[in-house]
């Protein structure tokens, strides 16, 4: 069975901070893996896919994450975050059967 | 396009109650999850239909939950005998196709059970 972890639950910085959330999964296959953020008040979206290829993916808003199959990892990344980036942040992984599964995810709080 | 959408948006319903959840998934999209969100947690995966068939319901919790997506389109998920740990939102997400993709997902019900 397949499995996703993310490492923070909570992350508080301020504006202009660098951002860099965990994201570890298990599964013994090959998997797609996503980066989907919920603002307040709003439904999940996409923010990145990983699918193959380059490992290093950018996605919308200055975010990008780096694929580690060694590590397992698809930590997400963003030089300089913005208020508007206060959300909550989901890692996902998806089988090519085409079941998903999700981390618990990571809210994180910018301070103006 | 018009999105995902979910209804009805909230729902109360009592201990012991039969509700049904509706998802309208984006039209040409032949997948369509079903997945159950408590507070504090990411979505849980319930149920995942490619066309009119359950390609992997493994994540549906009992016999309690029944899900059905009879033309290929719209999908409804069924609960029997509702029970107060069934409160949760329940997240729809439709795909264009099986595999990589990525899921677009609606508004979610947020079902509360007295």
């Amino acid at each position: 069975a397949q499995s996703v972890s993310q490492h923070n639950h909570h992350v508080i910085l301020s504006e202009a901070a660098s951002l860099e959330l965990g994201c570890n999964y298990s599964y013994g296959g090959t998997v797609n893996l996503f980066w989907y953020v919920q603002y307040p008040g709003q439904h999940l979206q996409l923010l990145l896919k990983y699918f193959s290829g380059d490992p290093l993916v950018k996605g919308i808003k200055g975010f990008e994450a780096e694929f580690i199959k060694s590590k397992f990892s698809f930590n997400l990344r963003k030089p300089s975050v913005q208020w508007s980036d206060t959300a909550e942040y989901f890692c996902a992984v998806t089988t090519n059967a085409g079941k998903s599964t999700f981390g618990d995810g990571t809210t994180l709080t910018v301070k103006p | 396009g018009a999105g995902v959408s979910q209804t009805p948006s909230n729902k109360v319903t009592e201990k012991g109650k039969y509700v049904e959840l509706r998802c309208d998934p984006i039209s040409g999209h032949t997948a369509l999850y079903w997945y159950r969100q408590s507070l504090g947690q990411g979505p849980e995966f319930l149920i995942y239909f490619q066309g009119t068939g359950a390609a992997d319901d493994s994540g549906l919790p009992n016999d309690r939950f029944f899900a059905v997506r009879p033309e290929g389109s719209v999908s409804t998920l069924k609960i029997q005998r509702t029970e107060r740990g069934d409160s949760a939102v329940y997240l729809c997400a439709s795909k264009r196709g099986g595999g990589e993709g990525e899921q677009f997902f609606g508004p979610g019900t947020r079902l509360t059970v007295l």
